[in-house]
Parts: structure tokens; C-alpha cells; sequence
């Protein structure tokens, strides 16, 4: 059971706009940064998203992250077959005194 | 090129001991916080813990279901990063990555490397 809860999967087709919820608490996501990341098929993953809504050089604009309270969501637009992967947000607790991730939401491009 | 490879995994029996490395090139490694993260088959992303730099006295922050079990050191001259994962258990079987955090992106883990399997089995 991880700390931040995720939807196990959602699809979309070519074009598409699929957002990917991120549920936490206060001793997580409402006091530290949320990132994201992407996990294409038997590859390492890569960084996303960073500081809740900021994109890293490369990553495309389609990508968008937001931050409200206890909850974060990323949303892709534009929604691209290359975009299937596994999506995890991740973030500091403060409980825990340690980094957690969500369970990983899988995007399905039909 | 930034790059990170690890090294070291395995097949190791219940109750053993294995260690890995991860090999930094293409960065000042010294500068960097590293993270350990794993993932078992089939399963999501687990953080392990990470070694903070000399500026914070390499501190080691772990998850509590490895803890007092593993181990984070470094070695800046090096450029490597270690895990000494004592006393293993059938479910610490996962794919090892090691993540460098970047200060510009407040910590995110922007290089990874591309991960070393352990298996923990009789």
C-alpha cells in the first residue's frame, strides 16, 4: 500500500487529454515538492516533472503538473502513442523522514 | 556524457549479503545528493534511501523497510556510491537503480542509471 495513491491505469486516444491524480497527505504533498515521473517499457525512469509544476529542459510542454493541498495531478495533452508508459509522482514525507512514491498509474493510448 | 552504472547484482540466498556500486561519470559527483530506488517484477518504484554530499556530512537517509539492513556509503574520490544490503529477504528481489538528485531541480532524481537485478532465493 504506498503512501500516495494513485489510479492503477487510464487511456485515452491519439490527441487526448488524460490527467493522473496523486493523492497524499499533510505530512507529504501538502508541505514538500511533488515530482513526476515517466517510465517507458523495460527503461530506467525519467524525470518529469519537478517544484510541483516545473518541466525539465527536453521535456516537452504537453506535460503539465499542478499542486493543490494534500493532492497533485499531471496532465498530458496532445495525448502521443509514445506517451504509454507507467507515471509515478513521488515526494518527500515528513513522517516517514523519507522520499515515497505513488503505486504508478499506467497510460494507455488506444 | 552524464552517466551512472551500476553493478553488483545477483543471485543471493535468504538471510545473505550482496553489494552494489554505482559508477558516476560526467558530473561532480561530489556536489550531488544519490539515491538508491528499486523495483520489484512487475511491481511500482520503491525508494531505498539516498547518501547526501560533504557539505551535509554524507548523511543517509533510508526507508524503514530496509533499514538497519542496508547501507548507503560513498566515495567521492571514486565517484561511486555503494549499498551494502545485509540480512536480504525473498522480497527485497528487485531491480536496483541508483538517481542522481539535481539542485537545480530541487532535488528531482534527473539521471538514472540503468539498474542492476538482484534476486534474493533459496
Amino acid at each position: 500500500q504506498s503512501v500516495l495513491t494513485q489510479p492503477p491505469s487510464t487511456s485515452g486516444t491519439p490527441g487526448q487529454r488524460v490527467t493522473i491524480s496523486c493523492s497524499g497527505s499533510n505530512s507529504n504533498i501538502e508541505n514538500n515538492y511533488v515530482y513526476w515521473y515517466q517510465q517507458l517499457p523495460g527503461t530506467a525512469p525519467k524525470l518529469l516533472i519537478y517544484k510541483n509544476d516545473q518541466r525539465p529542459s527536453g521535456v516537452p510542454d504537453r506535460f503539465s503538473g499542478s499542486k493543490s493541498g494534500t493532492s497533485a495531478s499531471l496532465a498530458i495533452n496532445g495525448l502521443r502513442s509514445e506517451d504509454e508508459a507507467d507515471y509515478y509522482c513521488a515526494t518527500w514525507d515528513d513522517s516517514l523522514s523519507g522520499r515515497v512514491f505513488g503505486g504508478g498509474t499506467k497510460v494507455t493510448v488506444l | 556524457e552524464v552517466q551512472l552504472v551500476e553493478s553488483g547484482g545477483g543471485l543471493v540466498q535468504p538471510g545473505g549479503s550482496l553489494r552494489l556500486s554505482c559508477a558516476a561519470s560526467g558530473f561532480t559527483f561530489s556536489d550531488q545528493y544519490m539515491d538508491w530506488v528499486r523495483q520489484a517484477p512487475g511491481k511500482g518504484l520503491e525508494w531505498v534511501g539516498r547518501a547526501r554530499n560533504k557539505p551535509n556530512t554524507y548523511n543517509t537517509d533510508y526507508a524503514a523497510s530496509v533499514k538497519g539492513r542496508f547501507m548507503i556509503s560513498r566515495d567521492d574520490s571514486k565517484n561511486s556510491m555503494y549499498l551494502q544490503m545485509n540480512n536480504l529477504k525473498i522480497e527485497d528481489t528487485a531491480v536496483y537503480y541508483c538517481a542522481r538528485e539535481w539542485q537545480l531541480y530541487y532535488y528531482g532524481m534527473d539521471v538514472w542509471g540503468q539498474g542492476t537485478a538482484v534476486t534474493v532465493s533459496s
